[in-house]
């Protein structure tokens, strides 16, 4: 299987520190996506970023920014700032082509970031 | 746009029962999805449709697990002779196919309870 790699499954911080989030995948795919989801402690997950792989640019968007680097198969998630609105579980997730066309999602443990105030 | 919506919220039943699942995508997605997310671990990929066609369905845990989606719109996920180790939540997802890298969007999951 081609995994996604959350190692830190714990992260706590105080309100505005800034804080990474690590991920890193296996592939075997040539094309493939990566994405970010949170999930709240009310359950549902909701879709933050979506990365395909020939395109390695870092995206920014208000306090979130993402790091692509296929040399490392990593896809860090950085959030700026922090807020206590911030806690919650990250999950990294990949999605490749296989048989011509799109497969489910391969999701990390996930990372629980608590934001202190 | 209501999101994703999953029936029933919440799902209490013993040993070996059947239960049934449904799931309702966002209205002009064609494709449909269905995970598994247990205590402290992300989401496992089960199945999924484009359309009313199941592409994907060797990841279902067991025989014991199908889904249907007749008309290309809602899905249903059954368990059929439920067991303990079943208890978990159960996510449904939609995505458009049109839209590359296909971003998922998902719902409140039914939480199972194998008593």
């Amino acid at each position: 299987a081609q995994k996604v790699t959350q190692a830190q499954t714990e992260i706590s911080v105080v309100e505005k520190e800034d804080v990474t989030l690590d991920c890193v995948y296996e592939t075997r795919d040539t094309t493939y996506y990566l994405f970010w989801y949170k999930q709240p402690p009310s359950g549902e997950l909701v879709f933050l970023i979506r990365r395909n792989s020939f395109d390695e640019q870092n995206e920014i968007s208000g306090r979130y920014s993402w790091n692509f680097q296929k040399s490392t198969s990593s896809f860090n998630f950085t959030i700026t700032a922090s807020q206590v609105v911030d806690s919650a579980v990250y999950f990294c997730a990949r999605m490749g082509y296989s048989g011509g066309g799109a497969d489910g999602l391969t999701f990390g443990k996930g990372t629980h970031l608590i934001i202190q105030p | 746009d209501t999101g994703v919506s999953q029936n029933p919220r919440h799902k209490i039943t013993k040993r070996g029962q059947n239960v049934t699942f449904r799931c309702d995508p966002i209205s002009e997605h064609n494709r449909l999805y269905w995970y598994r997310q247990t205590l402290g671990q992300g989401p496992e990929f089960l199945t999924y449709f484009q359309n009313e066609a199941q592409l994907e369905k060797s990841r279902l845990l067991s025989d014991r697990f199908s889904a249907e989606r007749p008309k290309g719109s809602f899905s249903t996920l059954e368990i059929q002779r439920t067991e303990q180790g079943d208890s978990a939540m159960y996510l449904c997802a939609s995505s458009f196919s049109e839209t590359s890298g296909n971003e998922q969007y998902f719902g409140p999951g039914t939480r199972l309870t194998v008593t």
